[in-house]
């Protein structure tokens, strides 16, 4: 069993969908970062959350510390939300353990 | 101006040669990480480098020896390249007041 493990692994949706990507994670401490990687291969970071939920623009990022689970939301998906999303644990200062990503189509 | 960057964005070189990759960030922190994605998108932590000293070194082999002028600066040097070194690199960089990384654009190295 993976550190951090995301589900699903691809997921497809038609434009103006609600989705919603998931992660459980079994190390680090109490801290999520969620990470977007486009196709031309840049990594842009989105969140990063000890507690609650944090917005911004379409995308909502939620935690729960106590059950090692965090949810990342898009809403009104469009198709320049595709790309792959990716949550990651830190461990402590120094290192930090990625999921294996989430491959996201938006068709319009 | 860009955060994090490295060079080149493309490498493509033979086996047995050695070549480096180069990363700096403008942002003022102070700790610095090369990462690893394979074929399969996954990413793995090479090297992380906090104020000049190597904190991580996870199972890289030594042939890749990350090397820090400044703490602007870390650059990820390889010996006799292997078919298998073939992936895409990130350097990464993050202030000490926060976990959150920052991420450069990545160098895809190929290996013949």
């Amino acid at each position: 069993k993976n550190e951090v493990e995301q589900s699903p692994q691809n997921l497809t949706a038609q434009e103006g969908e609600f989705i919603t990507i998931n992660c459980s994670y079994s190390v680090g401490i109490s801290a999520l970062h969620w990470l977007q990687q486009h196709p031309g291969g840049g990594i842009v970071s989105l969140f990063m959350l000890s507690s609650g939920k944090k917005k911004h623009g379409r995308l909502i990022a939620t935690i729960n510390i106590q059950e090692k689970h965090s949810s990342l939301h898009i809403t009104a998906s469009h198709p320049r939300d595709s790309a792959v999303y990716i949550c990651a644990a830190p461990l402590n200062n120094n290192d930090m353990r990625f999921g294996a990503g989430t491959r996201l189509t938006v068709k319009p | 101006d860009t955060a994090v960057s490295q060079t080149p964005k493309y490498l493509v070189t033979q086996m047995g040669n050695d070549k480096s990759i180069k990363c700096e960030q403008n942002l003022g922190h102070d700790t610095m990480y090369w990462y690893k994605q394979d074929s399969k998108k996954f990413l793995k932590i090479m090297f992380s480098y906090n104020n000049k000293e190597l904190i991580i070194n996870e199972t890289v082999p030594n042939r890749f020896s990350p090397k820090s002028p400044d703490k602007a600066h870390l650059n990820l040097h390889i010996n006799s390249l292997e078919l298998g070194d073939s992936a895409v690199y990130f350097c990464a960089s993050r202030d000490s007041s926060s976990y959150e990384q920052y991420f450069g654009p990545g160098t895809r190295l190929t290996v013949t």
